[in-house]
C-alpha cells in the first residue's frame, strides 16, 4: 500500500517570498502524484500532476513541483506567494492502475502581508 | 461544462439517525468517488462507482452505502449516525481510466 508524507502541517512565509511544500511518497510500484489546493470551505482543486516523462511539472497559479524518485520526493515550489495563496495544500498520491488517490494530511500556507 | 455540484452544502444530524447526501457528476464523466475528510485531516476514500456498480471501497463499515443513478449522479447514505462521522464529506468524479479527479464543494455533515 502506498501512503503519502507531507512533513509540515503549517507553513507562514511573507508575501513575495518563495515557497516550498514537501511531500514524500512510498510505493513499490508505479505512481501518479498530485497537488490540490482547497481554500477555505471548498472543495479541491486540481494544481498540478506527474504521471511521466518530464520530473519537472508546471501547475496553475505559478506553482511547479519535482518529482525524485530516488528520494521518493515531489514537492511543490512558488517563487513568490501572494496572499490569495492562502489555502490547505494536499498532496496525493495513485498507484498505477488505481486511479484512487491516497491523500496527506495537508499543509497549510499562510501567507502574510 | 458543468462542475460537480453536492447537496445540501451543510447539514445537521444526531446521534443514530441517518443523512443522504447528494453529488452531480462533471458532465461526460461516468465515474464517482466519496470521500470524508475530518477537520484538520486530509480526504479519506469511502469508496467509488462505476456504472451504477461499487468499484472499490476503502476502510468505512457496511452502515456507508451509496448509490449511483443512470445519469452518473450518486448518493451518499449513512446509518446509524456516529459523533466521529461529523466532517466533511467530498464527492469527485473523473472519466474511467482517467487519473485526474474533479471535486465538488462538499457537504459539511455535523452530528450532535
Amino acid at each position: 500500500a502506498q501512503s503519502v508524507t507531507q512533513l509540515d502541517s503549517q507553513v507562514p512565509v511573507f508575501e513575495e517570498a518563495p515557497v516550498e511544500l514537501r511531500c514524500n511518497y512510498s510505493s513499490s510500484v508505479s505512481v501518479y502524484l498530485f497537488w490540490y489546493v482547497q481554500y477555505p470551505n471548498q472543495g479541491l482543486q486540481l494544481l498540478l500532476k506527474y504521471l511521466s516523462g518530464s520530473t519537472l511539472v508546471k501547475g496553475i497559479n505559478g506553482f511547479e513541483a519535482e518529482f525524485n524518485k530516488s528520494q521518493t520526493s515531489f514537492h511543490l515550489r512558488k517563487p513568490s506567494v501572494h496572499i490569495s495563496d492562502t489555502a490547505e495544500y494536499f498532496c496525493a498520491v495513485v498507484k498505477g492502475g488505481s486511479y484512487i488517490p491516497t491523500f496527506g494530511r495537508g499543509t497549510s500556507l499562510i501567507v502574510h502581508p | 461544462e458543468t462542475g460537480v455540484t453536492q447537496s445540501p452544502t451543510h447539514l445537521i444530524k444526531t446521534r443514530g439517525q441517518q443523512v443522504t447526501l447528494r453529488c452531480s457528476s462533471q458532465s461526460g464523466h461516468n465515474t464517482v468517488s466519496w470521500y470524508q475528510q475530518a477537520l484538520g485531516q486530509g480526504p479519506q476514500f469511502i469508496f467509488q462507482y462505476y456504472r451504477e456498480e461499487e468499484n472499490g471501497r476503502g476502510n468505512f463499515p457496511p452502515r456507508f452505502s451509496g448509490l449511483q443513478f443512470p445519469n452518473y449522479s450518486s448518493e451518499l447514505n449513512v446509518n446509524a449516525l456516529e459523533l466521529d462521522d461529523s466532517a466533511l464529506y467530498l464527492c469527485a468524479s473523473s472519466s474511467q481510466g482517467e487519473d485526474t479527479q474533479y471535486f465538488g464543494p462538499g457537504t459539511r455533515l455535523t452530528v450532535l
